[in-house]
């Protein structure tokens, strides 16, 4: 069966410094990846997504990026974070027409 | 691009009462019509979808129906549970290949016993 990881799990760091966060699936191939970002209390907002190695959309100009270095890995990144960078970070996979499954999420703290 | 309206914000119902949310979609393209239910803190987990050749579909106390002249779609809960207060969210898609699921803003769905 498949499975998508995230880590970490919670992050708290301050303004200016950088990020990576990871999302890796397993028991799938050449599946379609997402990332989405949830403030407090609000909706789900896409922020990236790949359909391939070294293929991103972005759909929010930002100071977020994604890479997506193997087939089931997929990253996001900042230079340098801001204080609305804090949010809820959910990595999803999809095989095309599919159901979409989302990761456990990493939980960003920005102070 | 897809843009999907979500009303309402939040619902509160009585324990045994339906609740009922509805969705809109701006691209008549799109043809994948998921719901997710998200407990706090938790990821959101599917709990039914509908594709465009389908005018409804049910499972247990759960149903969708969708309306593709009108672009409209709504998530129908009866005999409603305090285990069924979560977020619910809906979404839309078109098949193309990497095309990204759009959400709804979500619907805060309290039960009270």
């Amino acid at each position: 069966s498949q499975t998508i990881h995230q880590w970490p799990a919670t992050l708290v760091q301050p303004v200016g410094s950088p990020l990576s966060l990871e999302c890796t699936v397993e028991g799938t191939s050449n599946p379609n990846l997402y990332w989405y970002r949830q403030a407090a209390g609000r909706g789900l907002q896409l922020l990236f997504y790949s359909v391939g190695i070294g293929q991103i959309s972005s759909e929010v100009p930002q100071n977020l990026s994604a890479s997506r270095p193997q087939d089931r890995q997929f990253i996001l990144s900042s230079k340098k974070l801001l204080l609305s960078d804090s949010g809820f970070y959910l990595c999803a996979w999809r095989r095309q027409g599919e159901t979409q499954y989302f990761g456990p999420g990493t939980r960003l703290l920005v102070l | 691009g897809e843009n999907v309206e979500q009303h309402p914000s939040t619902l509160s119902v009585q324990e045994g009462d339906s609740a009922v949310i509805k969705c809109t979609y701006s691209d008549s393209a799109s043809n994948y019509f998921p719901w997710y239910k998200q407990e706090l803190g938790k990821r959101p987990q599917l709990i039914i979808d509908i594709r465009s050749n389908v005018g409804e579909k049910k499972d247990q106390r759960i149903a969708v129906t969708l309306n593709k002249t009108a672009k409209h779609f709504s998530l129908h809960i009866t005999e409603t549970q305090p285990e069924d207060s979560a977020v619910y969210f809906c979404a839309a898609s078109k098949g193309q290949a990497g095309t990204a699921l759009i959400f709804g803003k979500g619907t805060t769905l309290s039960v009270s016993s």
